[in-house]
């Protein structure tokens, strides 16, 4: 199996651009988060979803981002406009629900840089 | 609130020393437990996870325990090498599908 996919993995705009983050999930996998690593906060769960509806948006940290899972296989996590303050690192991570052993399967991450 | 710490932020240590790495949390009322590796630039990979359970996992030199009662786990990592230079972060499941994440260990291994 190929992993979490994650593209792109260095993003670099200016403020006021919409971004647009793509993740694809290990095939099986029910569940899909989107997290955010900064140096500040450490690793915040921004969406959760499951059987490819959200769940719990409400690590979200405005209107400004929204994300997506029109189907099973991917996912979209997008940023419009665009601030110097979303500049972080953004992982995509499944799991298996299978009511027990549930370990977490990370992406390698996009780097975003808004500048 | 669960919160997790991690004691120390940062420990370098010479090739082929023992070492333990530290997790607490405040609410013992976990799901599970896991023990992530994060290379630099890179994403994090599950190294170890503990049911609630249970008392320990084991994989190759790394040991990783769990007591509840008292809000600690720790990382063994027997025969440290160069390659174990990463940051390693310990994550609780409350409950429900929120995982809480320390701020991680920087461990660096001298050769």
């Amino acid at each position: 199996d190929a992993g979490v996919i994650q593209s792109p993995r260095h993003e670099v705009t200016e403020m006021g651009q919409e971004v647009t983050l793509r993740c694809k999930p290990i095939s099986g996998h029910n569940s899909l988060f989107w997290y955010r690593q900064t140096m500040m906060r450490g690793l915040e769960l921004l969406i959760y979803f499951n059987n490819n509806v959200p769940i719990d948006d409400s690590g979200m940290p405005e209107d400004r981002f929204s994300a997506k899972m029109p189907n099973a296989s991917f996912s979209t996590l997008k940023i419009q406009p665009s601030e110097p303050r979303d500049s972080a690192v953004y992982f995509c991570a499944s799991s298996p629900t299978s009511g027990g052993y549930e370990k977490l399967f990370f992406g390698s991450g996009t780097q975003l840089s808004v500048l | 609130k669960q919160e997790v710490t991690q004691i120390p932020a940062a420990l370098s240590v010479p090739e082929g020393e023992n070492l333990v790495l530290n997790c607490s949390f405040t609410d013992s009322a976990i799901y599970n437990l896991q023990w992530f590796r994060q290379d630099p630039g890179k994403g994090l990979t599950s190294l170890l996870l503990i049911q609630s359970s249970q008392r320990e996992q084991t994989s190759g030199r790394l040991n990783a325990s769990l007591d509840k009662s008292s809000g600690r786990s720790t990382l063994y990592i027997a025969a440290s090498q160069p390659g174990d230079s990463a940051t390693y972060l310990c994550a609780v499941r409350p409950g429900g599908f929120k995982t809480i994440f320390g701020a991680g260990t920087r461990l660096f291994v001298k050769a």
